[in-house]
């Protein structure tokens, strides 16, 4: 079990530019999350998909973010145009889901991202 | 609405002592789960325990116990017998149950510190 791959580790660039952020889900998780940690807010859910479909997209903090999952092994998420204020941890999770279980969430190592 | 609140930003403890670290939540769901995750320096999140709202006993593993009081809305973690590796992130997480696909919360986390 390879676990949650995110990519990249790190991404550094300026302001204005696009960045693309990658999340390769367990196989066979049904359930994907996208977190954003920060120090001043901590760890902040911006998006879920189950069965590749979003759920919740409610902590998406502007129009500049953007996330889709095309097929159960992939996931990105897109900043365009990015801002400094955007800087932080981007965490990929997945895990199963079924009603009334306690499934827990696996993370990926989280991309750090860097916008100048 | 869900919410999670962890009241202490940082602690230090002896190495070898008990620690508890607080956790209390609000929710009208009647069905949900309880986690709590730990993130070292290195940035991983590591799951360490979860606690059902209709389980009777108290979790436990290994270490770490779940002090679960469902009237309070607490589910505090306990870390018997401390180790300089504990020091780290600590969040507690919820997620209700009764829904096939739900998201999962973080409290804003606790900074444990083990002393030699």
């Amino acid at each position: 079990d390879a676990g949650v791959i995110q990519s990249p580790r790190h991404e550094v660039t300026e302001m204005g530019q696009e960045v693309t952020l990658r999340c390769k889900p367990i196989s066979g998780h049904n359930s994907l999350f996208w977190y954003r940690q920060t120090m001043m807010r901590g760890l902040e859910l911006l998006i879920y998909f189950n069965n590749n479909v979003p759920i919740d997209d409610s902590g998406m903090p502007e129009d500049r973010f953007s996330a889709k999952m095309p097929n159960a092994s992939f996931s990105t998420l897109k900043i365009q145009p990015s801002e400094p204020r955007d800087s932080a941890v981007y965490f990929c999770a997945s895990s199963t889901e079924k009603q009334g279980s306690h499934e827990k969430l696996f993370f990926g190592s989280g991309t750090q991202l860097s916008v100048l | 609405a869900q919410k999670i609140t962890q009241t202490q930003p940082g602690m230090f403890v002896q190495e070898k002592e008990a620690v508890t670290l607080d956790c209390t939540y609000d929710t009208s769901d009647q069905s949900y789960g309880l986690f709590w995750y730990k993130q070292p320096s290195s940035g991983e999140m590591i799951f360490l325990i979860y606690q059902g709202s209709y389980d009777e006993q108290n979790a436990t593993e290994g270490r770490y116990s779940l002090n679960f009081q469902k009237a309070r809305k607490s589910a505090n973690l306990v870390i018997s017998a401390s180790q300089l590796g504990d020091s780290a992130m600590y969040f507690c997480a919820m997620r209700d149950l009764y829904s096939s696909a739900s998201k999962i919360i973080f409290g804003s986390g606790t900074r444990l510190s083990i002393r030699p």
